[in-house]
């Protein structure tokens, strides 16, 4: 089965930041691939799929790029609501399980 | 809007079953995968399975032999039934939606989630 790593475990960023996550996948797996945000207590939140396509009323200061093994989330512009966990998530069951990444939380520097 | 509900009981002994349901309000089940996924205390996400409205399933190999999703159209439900549950099984369960489409491409990801529901196994 696919592995997904996530780097880096922990960033500490400061509002205004430009920030990058990576996801890397231990084969191929096209541009199947989502990001999630999750903040304690409540759903996680859709934020990228199909690599790059940015999910409705997320705002354009999140992007996703990449494909094959290695994809990135970027966020351009810190704001106060994005410190969180971020996931990834391969979305093919062709490649085997749903897995997601082991997450990156994001805080405050 | 679409939202999804989980509930159950929140304290399961060891070795017996855990039995937990997701209602879906604001549209249907039908037409649609649902969802399983958990969240340990402290770690990441780990996906259980889904079903498609219909009755197919596609569950995790690592908890294959213990878990069962089903979906009533009737209720608007699905269910998720975890049998000798450990500590191990200590776990946020959240119900999502796994959704498709096409855009230069067929994609498929968890468009809608449940907030999630704890459950502890203990004795």
């Amino acid at each position: 089965d696919i592995q997904m790593t996530q780097s880096p475990s922990t960033l500490s960023a400061s509002v205004g930041d430009r920030v990058t996550i990576t996801c890397r996948a231990s084969q191929s797996i096209g541009t199947w691939l989502a990001w999630y945000q999750h903040k304690p207590g409540k759903a996680p939140k859709p934020l990228i799929y199909k690599a790059s396509s940015l999910e409705s009323g997320v705002p354009s200061r999140f992007s996703g790029s990449g494909s094959g093994t290695e994809f990135t989330l970027t966020i351009s512009s810190l704001q106060p609501d994005d410190f969180a966990a971020y996931y990834c998530q391969q979305c093919n069951t062709f490649f085997g399980p749903l897995i997601f990444g082991q997450g990156t939380n994001l805080e405050i520097k | 809007q679409v939202q999804l509900q989980e509930s159950g009981p929140g304290l399961v002994k060891p070795s017996e079953t855990l039995s937990l349901t997701c209602s879906v309000s604001g549209g249907s089940i039908s037409s649609y995968y649902w969802s399983w996924i958990r969240q340990p205390p402290g770690k990441g996400l780990e996906w259980i399975g889904y079903i498609y409205y219909s009755g197919t399933t596609n569950y995790s190999p690592t908890l294959k032999s213990r878990v069962t999703i089903s979906a009533d159209t009737s209720k608007n439900q699905v269910s998720l039934n975890l049998t000798s549950v450990t500590a191990a099984d200590t776990a946020v369960y959240y119900c999502a939606r796994w959704t498709s489409g096409y855009s230069y491409g067929t994609y498929w990801y968890f468009d809608l989630w449940g907030r999630g529901t704890l459950v502890t196994v203990s004795s």
